[in-house]
């Protein structure tokens, strides 16, 4: 059963620092990762989408990496502002199309 | 494109009650999930569409969760005589098919079952 698993829970950092959310799987054999933005009381928005033959995504001051032999990912936010203040979550494919998500990571960036 | 849409935005009802929750998927997105969030959890998959086809439904989802998708278009999420355990955000998601088509998410309906 495939287990998603997001460390840590919570940060809270100053504006500016550059910052690195993890996520973990417990199985290897997955189609794809996405990590997902969280506004309090929405729905989520698609940041990045990593393939199973990819190594990484870039998006602006976003860097995502996936190694899947180590079930492991990680989110690179460059030089943090208080916009990037959400809940961060990945989500990995059981199969094609099924998503297990994360329990996420509670992002504080403070001015 | 204007998103996925979700309706009501908020749902409050007794226990007992039955409710049905709509979703509106990006116009050419065959694939449409329901997913449920509780605060402070991931979302948890309920049911998957391929066009108008139901093609997985969670354990999660009891004999009071019904859901459809007629002609491969909207969705709606039936709950029949509400429990307050019922009570979470229910998340609808749309995609194409593809390894590399991400998950679009719509704003969620929140239920309140008192």
């Amino acid at each position: 059963k495939q287990e998603v698993t997001q460390i840590p829970a919570a940060l809270s950092v100053p504006e500016g620092e550059n910052l690195v959310l993890n996520c973990s799987f417990t199985d290897s054999a997955i189609y794809n990762l996405q990590w997902f933005r969280q506004d309090p009381g929405k729905g989520l928005t698609s940041l990045l989408l990593i393939q199973s033959s990819q190594r990484e995504q870039t998006s602006g001051r976003l860097n995502a990496s996936l190694d899947k032999s180590s079930g492991r990912s990680t989110l690179y936010i460059a030089a943090s502002q208080p916009g990037d203040s959400a809940t961060y979550l990945c989500a990995v494919t059981v199969g094609t199309y099924k998503y297990i998500f994360g329990t996420g990571t509670r992002l504080k960036v403070l001015a | 494109d204007t998103g996925v849409s979700q309706d009501p935005r908020h749902k409050i009802t007794k226990r007992g009650q039955n409710v049905t929750f709509r979703c509106d998927p990006i116009s050419e997105h065959n694939r449409l999930y329901w997913y449920r969030q509780t605060l402070g959890q991931g979302p948890e998959f309920l049911t998957y569409f391929q066009n108008e086809a139901q093609l997985e439904k969670s354990r999660l989802l009891s004999d009071r969760f019904s859901a459809e998708r007629p002609k491969g278009s909207f969705s709606t999420l039936e709950i029949q005589r509400t429990e307050q355990g019922d009570s979470a955000m229910y998340l609808c998601a749309s995609s194409l098919t593809g390894d590399n088509s991400p998950l679009h998410f719509g704003n969620g309906t929140r239920l309140t079952v008192t």
